[in-house]
């Protein structure tokens, strides 16, 4: 089975603290991907990549930055932490189509 | 945005088909239809996806009209497990939107 798996369940951080949500998975997987949800909103788009060193915009990429060094790790970096921030962040991957989520990460800003 | 339109929410009797759809009038050619479901507190779990033909799997079938503005995803014996918000996305080349979803209630 497709394993991917995000640094934390629950994350707490302060306002202007820089953020890093990290993102693996085991299937070698080209493609990788990092959403937000939020209440009414459903899952929006914030980064993706189709391959190492590669990175695309997504819907919401603004206070957002994203890393691929290695092909099984993207990491989400928040560079300065605010309110309206905090949010469900889902991380997901594909080979081709359909992809394959992990768990989330529920970051608050206070 | 995303392109498709769910009803907000479902209830289904538990043993009988649950059946969800999804108009996505806009379409193209060569988009396919993908559901995905999220149980509370976990992420989307892929369900299925097709073109033009309709599609069967463990989980699922996928029925996509012949003119392709809409397609119905039939859980065909829902279980209580099967409480979720399912979703319906267009997809081009991984080019994915999520909806708000159908909330489906199976009930006992």
């Amino acid at each position: 089975d497709v394993k991917v798996t995000q640094s934390s369940r629950y994350l707490v951080k302060r306002t202007g603290e820089k953020v890093f949500l990290e993102c693996v998975q085991d299937m070698d997987h080209e493609n990788m991907f990092w959403y937000r949800q939020d209440p009414g909103l459903g899952l929006r788009l914030i980064y993706f990549s189709y391959d190492v060193k590669m990175k695309e915009k997504g819907d919401i990429p603004e206070g957002y930055s994203v890393s691929r060094e290695k092909k099984e790790r993207f990491s989400l970096i928040l560079e300065s932490a605010s309110t309206n921030q905090t949010s469900m962040y889902l991380c997901a991957s594909s080979l081709m189509r359909e992809q394959y989520f992990g768990p989330g990460t529920r970051l608050t800003v206070t | 945005d995303a392109k498709t339109t769910q009803p907000p929410s479902m209830d289904c009797a538990e043993g009988r088909a649950a059946n969800l759809p999804c108009n996505h009038s806009t379409i193209s050619g060569n988009e396919y239809v993908y559901w995905y479901r999220q149980i509370h507190s976990q992420g989307p779990q892929y369900i299925i996806h097709g073109l033009k033909n309709n599609e069967t799997n463990e989980m699922a079938s996928l029925i996509i009209t012949e003119d392709r503005k809409s397609s119905t995803l039939i859980l065909p014996h829902a279980t209580l497990r099967d409480t979720a918000v399912y979703y319906c996305i267009e997809d081009n080349n991984n080019d994915m939107r999520f909806g708000a979803g159908t909330r489906l209630t199976v009930k006992p």
